[in-house]
């Protein structure tokens, strides 16, 4: 059985801020895909980023940054310098290699304020 | 290009009555799912398609849900008798192929209220 956590259910920050969305995940599996993606208020899920299991190194994308540590099980997000336009509901999402259903995290609702 | 698109965006219907709710993947993606997401459930897998295999219907809740890809291309949700309870907003997704490494791209989702 595979599960993903995200415990922070809404955050708030001001503009500029720096802010990390956690994500722990349970499998059983040893080759899996993590994945980010982000939920603005129009609904339509915007895939970020995917990680294979076999790959720890950190990513940055422009403001984007993501850390991946298999000896927790986690794969954090950080936005760093944050802005209005990142305010939406990010889900942290699992699938092993030879599945076909992505399972998601309850989502984090991350609200920047100006 | 273009991206997955879903139609009705939003459609109210009567408890008991049927429902089609469809989806037009992106052009050349061999896979397609169907996900649910309500209040209190979070994003759930409904089923899945991957070219001519036979789909994989394990997170279908019950079986008044049923799913038909025609073509390898578009694919139609089937609720019927609906209930309250299946009020929640039904997103699909494609992608390159059935290998998990792929990202799925969702569609904009159809919001379903049933009264």
């Amino acid at each position: 059985a595979q599960k993903v956590t995200q415990a922070q259910t809404e955050i708030s920050v001001v503009e500029k801020e720096d802010v990390t969305l956690d994500c722990v995940y349970e499998t059983r599996d040893t080759t899996y895909y993590l994945f980010w993606y982000k939920q603005p208020p129009s609904g339509e899920l915007v895939f970020l980023i995917r990680r294979n299991s076999f790959d720890e190194q950190n990513e940055i994308s422009g403001r984007y940054s993501w850390n991946f540590q298999k000896s927790t099980s986690s794969f954090n997000f950080t936005i760093t310098a944050s802005q209005v336009v990142d305010s939406a509901v990010y889900f942290c999402a699992l699938i092993h290699l030879s599945g076909s259903r992505l399972t998601f995290g309850e989502g984090t609702q991350l609200t920047v304020n100006p | 290009g273009a991206g997955v698109s879903q139609s009705p965006s939003n459609k109210v219907t009567e408890k008991g009555k049927d429902v089609e709710l469809r989806c037009d993947p992106i052009s050349g993606h061999t896979a397609l799912y169907w996900y649910r997401q309500s209040l209190g459930q979070g994003l759930e897998f409904l089923i899945y398609f991957q070219g001519n295999s036979a789909p994989d219907k394990s997170g279908l809740p019950s079986d008044r849900f049923s799913a038909e890809r025609t073509g390898g291309s578009v694919s139609t949700l089937t609720i019927q008798r609906t209930q309250q309870e299946d009020s929640a907003v039904y997103l699909c997704a494609s992608s390159q192929g059935g290998v998990a490494s792929y990202e799925q791209y969702f569609g904009p989702g159809t919001r379903l209220t049933v009264t």
